[in-house]
């Protein structure tokens, strides 16, 4: 069963606005959530990364959110770029424990 | 430094053969990672380990074995390849599983049985 979910498998942005990408996951006790970014025939890189204990983590045009009491996390990029269409996978655990990662979204920033 | 580095990239294989994918990493980190990619089910994690000469199953081990016989290298391998191993597989490494130290892939190999 998925521990991890990302409903939307694909999601187009102009460049300039801002980008929403969306994680679910089941497990009330993941402490710490990570968003790697995948291009074609490489493998992924790590993006950002939020523990349970914050709400928001920013880094540059990057920001995660985390609800909690939802269970859920979202990647925002603003602005977006061209260059930042991608798949972009969530990934959750219980520190020192394995990693569950989302099914991925690809992101497409139309110039 | 080339981080993580897998061999092959590309390799087709006929039902029951087998073969031995490689992973080196020269970032000096204690874990290392296989993972096998599919369309909609994401990344899933087939073993690990802990540091040298230490292996452990993950979310999806059958029919494959690992080794860690150096810390540098991690091997995957299929004894007896089926149409159900047909994937994308992904090594990592991280030098802890603490919050903060983030896993490093290598560029993956893509994996075809007939």
């Amino acid at each position: 069963d998925q521990q991890v979910k990302q409903n939307s498998p694909s999601l187009s942005v102009q460049e300039g606005r801002i980008s929403i990408l969306n994680c679910d996951y089941t497990n009330s006790m993941f402490d710490y959530f990570l968003w790697y970014k995948k291009y074609p025939a490489e493998g992924p890189t790590f993006l950002i990364s939020i523990s349970s204990i914050k709400d928001k983590n920013e880094d540059g045009r990057f920001t995660v959110f985390l609800n909690k009491s939802a269970k859920h996390l979202s990647l925002h990029i603003v602005p977006s770029q061209p260059g930042d269409s991608a798949v972009y996978f969530c990934a959750a655990s219980v520190t020192g424990n394995q990693f569950y990662f989302g099914t991925g979204t690809s992101l497409t920033v139309i110039p | 430094n080339a981080g993580v580095t897998q061999t092959p990239k590309f390799r087709v294989l006929k039902t029951g053969q087998s073969m031995t994918l490689l992973c080196a990493q020269d970032m000096n980190h204690e874990y290392m990672y296989w993972y096998r990619q599919d369309p909609g089910m994401g990344l899933r994690l087939i073993h690990y380990s802990v540091g040298e000469g230490t292996t452990a199953k993950g979310e999806v081990p059958d029919g494959y074995n690992v080794s860690r016989l150096k810390k540098q290298n991690f091997l995957l391998g299929l004894e007896s390849a089926a149409p159900s191993q047909t994937s994308v597989y992904f090594c990592a490494s991280s030098y802890s599983v603490r919050a903060g130290d983030e896993q490093f892939f290598g560029p993956g190999t893509r994996l075809t049985v007939l």
